[in-house]
C-alpha cells in the first residue's frame, strides 16, 4: 500500500490567492482527518470525515477554510483567500474503525 | 470529554540515558492509546499502541503500558540513541466519541552524543 498521499508537498502562494491541498487516503479506510501543525499552536485537528461525511469541523479556523470529501478516495482542503498566518504544515491522516491513524507526509504551505 | 496531557519539553539527554515521557489521559469508556514519533521534516509515524488496560506496547526499544488505574501511558526507553531525536506525541482514540483522534502537545527530544 502506498500510504496516505498528499499533494503538493510544498506550496508557496501570495496572500489572497486560493490554495487547494489534496489527500488520497489509504484504500479501505473510512475516516479521514485534516490537521495543521505550527510551532506556536502545535498539532490542531481541523476537520474529520467518517464515511465521506464531515463529522466535526469545529477546528476549522474560519470561513476561509473549507474541506470536501466527494468520495472515499479523495479529499481537499481549500483556503480562499489565503493569508500569511495560514502558513503551516497541513497533514492528512486516515484510519478504519478504532485502529491507529496513518499520516501523510504533509504539505508545507507558505503564504507570502 | 477526552483529552491527553503530555510532559512539557524540550527534553535533552545524553546518549544511552534512560528516557521517560509522561502521558496521562481523560476519557470515558475504554480508549485505545498510541505513541507517535515525528522526525524532522516528516509526518507522524506510529511508534506503539495499546488497546486495553494492562497492555504493553513496544517497538524499537520503546515501551509503554496502559494503566487504567492511573490513566497513564508513559513512554520509556532504557538507552536512547542520537537517532531517537524527534518529537513524540501521545494520542487517544475512543469509539465512544465517533473514533476521533486526540493528540497531546508533543514532546521534543534531543539526544546528544
Amino acid at each position: 500500500d502506498a500510504g496516505v498521499i498528499q499533494s503538493p508537498r510544498h506550496e508557496v502562494t501570495e496572500m489572497g490567492q486560493e490554495v487547494t491541498l489534496r489527500c488520497k487516503p489509504i484504500s479501505g479506510h473510512n475516516s479521514l482527518f485534516w490537521y495543521r501543525q505550527t510551532m506556536m499552536r502545535g498539532l490542531e485537528l481541523l476537520i474529520y470525515f467518517n464515511n465521506n461525511v464531515p463529522i466535526d469541523d469545529s477546528g476549522m479556523p474560519e470561513d476561509r477554510f473549507s474541506a470536501k470529501m466527494p468520495n472515499a478516495s479523495f479529499s481537499t482542503l481549500k483556503i480562499q483567500p489565503s493569508e500569511p498566518r495560514d502558513s503551516a504544515v497541513y497533514f492528512c491522516a486516515s484510519r478504519t474503525g478504532v485502529t491507529e491513524a496513518f499520516f501523510g507526509q504533509g504539505t508545507r504551505l507558505t503564504v507570502v | 470529554g477526552n483529552s491527553v496531557t503530555q510532559m512539557e519539553g524540550p527534553v535533552t539527554l545524553s546518549e544511552e540515558a534512560f528516557l521517560t515521557i509522561n502521558c496521562t489521559y481523560t476519557a470515558t469508556g475504554y480508549p485505545s492509546l498510541f505513541w507517535y514519533v515525528q522526525y524532522p521534516g516528516e509526518g507522524l509515524q506510529l511508534l506503539l499502541k495499546a488497546t486495553k488496560a494492562d497492555d504493553k506496547g513496544s517497538n524499537k526499544g520503546f515501551e509503554a503500558t496502559y494503566r487504567k488505574e492511573t490513566t497513564s501511558f508513559h513512554l520509556e526507553k532504557g538507552s536512547v540513541q542520537v537517532s531517537d531525536s524527534a518529537v513524540y506525541f501521545c494520542a487517544l482514540a475512543n469509539s465512544n466519541t465517533g473514533n476521533q483522534f486526540y493528540f497531546g502537545t508533543g514532546t521534543s527530544l534531543t539526544v546528544i552524543p
